[in-house]
């Protein structure tokens, strides 16, 4: 079993609608990053979060780690074509040395 | 600093056959990463050092791979008798402490044919 699942899996939209994309465990993380990739290109990374409950904005994109430290949310509001791409999270377990990724969520923007 | 570079950016070989990619990460990253990501999937971890240190290696990782970081700036990772499963984008990240997140090179696009 997938260590952090990702839903869903693709997401097709129109430009100016909102969504959100989520990321789950029943593991607590000391940190969880965000990332964007974009076919044959590495995954940029958007934000890094590690207090429970805590909420961060980067213009358009509002991403929330959960209570507990096990689950992440990302909300696009007015989805810009420009936002397509593959939204990958990744969490560091504590103690670990290295972040886990989930299967990311395919978000496909239409003009 | 450019960011973390990946050299070749792509690779054909035959099968049977080795291949090395190289890492240069960003100078000030003590940490170097390699991931291998398959069409579908997530990045999935096969290995990092930190410094020239390789502290932790997948057990997924067969004996054929093996990883180098002299002198803690550059790396590369060798795959030796490729097989058709080996097809895959291998990347590269680097970063500065063990909790923050990754710079990600561009990868190496392996197909082994």
């Amino acid at each position: 079993t997938q260590l952090l699942e990702q839903s869903p899996q693709f997401l097709s939209i129109q430009e100016g609608e909102n969504l959100t994309v989520y990321c789950n465990s029943s593991s607590v993380f000391s940190s969880l990053q965000w990332y964007r990739q974009e076919p044959g290109e590495g995954p940029v990374l958007l934000v890094t979060v590690v207090t429970g409950g805590e909420v961060k904005k980067l213009k358009r994109l509002t991403f929330q780690f959960g209570d507990a430290r096990k689950d992440s949310s990302l909300h696009i509001t007015a989805a810009q074509p420009g936002d397509t791409g593959l939204y990958l999270c990744a969490g560091h377990l504590t103690n670990a040395g290295k972040s886990t990724f989930g299967d990311g969520t395919t978000l496909t923007v239409k003009p | 600093d450019t960011g973390v570079s990946q050299n070749p950016r792509h690779k054909i070989t035959k099968r049977g056959q080795n291949v090395t990619f190289r890492c240069d990460p960003i100078s000030e990253h003590n940490r170097l990463y390699w991931y291998r990501q398959t069409l579908g999937q997530g990045p999935e971890f096969l290995t990092y050092f930190q410094n020239e240190a390789q502290l932790e290696k997948s057990r997924l990782l067969s004996d054929r791979f093996s990883a180098e970081r002299p002198k803690g700036s550059f790396s590369t990772l060798e795959i030796q008798r490729t097989e058709q499963g080996d097809s895959a984008m291998y990347l590269c990240a680097s970063s500065p402490t063990w909790d923050w997140g990754y710079t990600f090179g561009s990868g190496t696009r392996l197909t082994v044919v």
